[in-house]
C-alpha cells in the first residue's frame, strides 16, 4: 500500500529559527517527491519537484532534500516568518499519494 | 492571470440533495483532478481526467460524479448517495498527467456541509 508519513504533525517556532520537516515514503513505482505550501482555507501551492535523481531543491528560503535510497525527504524553512505558518504537505508520485501534513505555527 | 476557479466557496447540502461544485482553469491544461481533504487525514482523490470527454475514478468515487465536456471545466456533483459529504473539496489540473513532472495547481477550495 503506497503511503506517506510526515512528522511532526504540528511545530512551533519563533519568527526568524530555523526548522526541518521531514517526509517517509512508501509508493511504487516512484518518480517524483514534491513539497506544497497550504495555508489556512486555501489550496496548496507547489515549493519543489524532485526526481528521484535530484538530491536537493531550493525555493527561496525553502530548501528540500532527497535521498531516494531510503525513501526520505525533508523540508528545511531558512530565517521563519509569520507568513511561513501555514501546513506543509508533501507528496509522492506518480500515484500522487499525499501525507496529512505538518501544520506549522511562527510566533513574533 | 491564469489560475483554477472555484465555486461557490462554501455551499449548503440538504438530505437527498444532490449538489455540484464548479471548477474552471484558463491554464490549458490537459489534466484536472478533483480531491477531498478531511482534517488530520492527506488530500484523497475522487476523479481525474487526462483529456476532454474522459475521466476515470480515483481512490473514494463513490457518492460522487463528474463531467470533462470542456478543457477548460470540470464539475463535480456530489449526490445523495454521498453518506458523509461534509469536507472541503479541492480542485487541481496539470499540464500532463500526474504520472509527469508537472506540478498541479490549485483552486481555493469549496467547502460543503450538511444542512
Amino acid at each position: 500500500k503506497n503511503q506517506v508519513e510526515q512528522s511532526p504533525q504540528s511545530l512551533i517556532i519563533l519568527e526568524g529559527k530555523n526548522c526541518t520537516l521531514q517526509c517517509n515514503y512508501t509508493v511504487s513505482p516512484f518518480s517524483n517527491l514534491r513539497w506544497y505550501k497550504q495555508d489556512t482555507g486555501r489550496g496548496p501551492v507547489s515549493l519543489t519537484i524532485m526526481t528521484f535523481s535530484e538530491n536537493t531543491k531550493s525555493n527561496g528560503r525553502y530548501t528540500a532534500t532527497l535521498d531516494a535510497d531510503t525513501k526520505q525527504s525533508s523540508l528545511h524553512i531558512t530565517a521563519s516568518q509569520l507568513s511561513d505558518s501555514a501546513s506543509y504537505i508533501c507528496v509522492a508520485a506518480r500515484q500522487l499519494t499525499f501525507g496529512s501534513g505538518t501544520q506549522l505555527t511562527v510566533l513574533p | 492571470d491564469g489560475g483554477i476557479t472555484q465555486s461557490p466557496k462554501y455551499l449548503f447540502r440538504k438530505e437527498g440533495q444532490n449538489v455540484t461544485l464548479s471548477c474552471e482553469q484558463n491554464l490549458n491544461h490537459d489534466a484536472m483532478y478533483w480531491y477531498r481533504q478531511d482534517p488530520g487525514q492527506g488530500l484523497r482523490l475522487i476523479y481525474y481526467s487526462q483529456i476532454v470527454n474522459d475521466f476515470q475514478k480515483g481512490d473514494i468515487a463513490e457518492g460522487y460524479s463528474v463531467s470533462r465536456e470542456k478543457k477548460e471545466s470540470f464539475p463535480l456533483t456530489v449526490t445523495s448517495a454521498q453518506k458523509n459529504p461534509t469536507a472541503f473539496y479541492l480542485c487541481a489540473s496539470s499540464l500532463r498527467d500526474r504520472g509527469s513532472n508537472q506540478p498541479q495547481h490549485f483552486g481555493d477550495g469549496t467547502r460543503l456541509s450538511i444542512l
